[in-house]
């Protein structure tokens, strides 16, 4: 199962873009990448999924380089309602799925 | 589209007692997975199902927790002999996998078990 390390946490400010970068070293030939948002006492919501190079939708977009052993999600003109854990994942299916502690994102007005 | 539904929101118990939740997965979605998430950390994979068939169970599942999905529509998760430490976020996630890699689970919003 394919480790990801993120940061613990992240502070922004209102109308900035933020952005978290993930490390998965191991990341295996059939792996993608995918990014979920959590606000307290909810479950976790799907953001954006890449395999490489970039994927943009309406809410953010995902950087992936060449090598795809990191990744970074890019949330553009941050408001406070983004304030939540966001949580990297590598693998192939949702079974190999590990979720790590996330990076817990605070947005400051 | 309703999403994932899950009931009830919240439960508390006393130890030593037996509770279930049940999931209500998307309609068309023939995955099904349970997690559980504590304070600070993330969903920890429980089970998971394909249809009706329970295709795997994490060592964390002890032999007080069991799980079923019987027509491969809702599914039921049952925590029998409640301990405290059973006190968790107990989430359902559901997907429409078809055999490709870039599987995306939806979540429900969870059921906050408290056990006293």
């Amino acid at each position: 199962l394919a480790k990801t390390t993120q940061p613990i946490s992240m502070d922004s400010y209102e109308g900035q873009e933020v952005n978290i970068t993930c490390s998965h070293n191991n990341i295996a030939t059939n792996d993608y990448i995918t990014w979920y948002q959590q606000f307290p006492s909810q479950g976790p919501r799907f953001i954006i999924q890449g395999y490489k190079t970039k994927v943009t939708n309406e809410v953010a977009s995902l950087f992936i380089p060449a090598d795809r052993k990191s990744s970074t999600l890019s949330l553009p003109r941050v408001s406070l309602s983004d304030t939540a854990v966001y949580y990297c994942l590598v693998g192939d299916y949702g079974r190999n799925f590990v979720f790590g502690p996330g990076t817990r994102l605070s947005v400051l007005p | 589209d309703t999403g994932v539904s899950q009931n009830p929101r919240h439960k508390i118990t006393k130890r030593g007692q037996n509770v279930t939740f049940r999931c209500d997965p998307i309609s068309e979605h023939n995955r099904l997975y349970w997690y559980r998430q504590t304070l600070g950390q993330g969903p920890e994979f429980l089970t998971y199902f394909q249809n009706e068939a329970q295709l795997e169970k994490s060592r964390l599942l002890s032999d007080r927790f069991s799980a079923e999905r019987p027509k491969g529509s809702f599914s039921t998760l049952e925590i029998q002999r409640t301990e405290q430490g059973d006190s968790a976020m107990y989430l359902c996630a559901s997907s429409l996998y078809h055999g490709t890699t870039n599987e995306k689970l939806f979540f429900g919003s969870g059921t906050q078990l408290s056990v006293l």
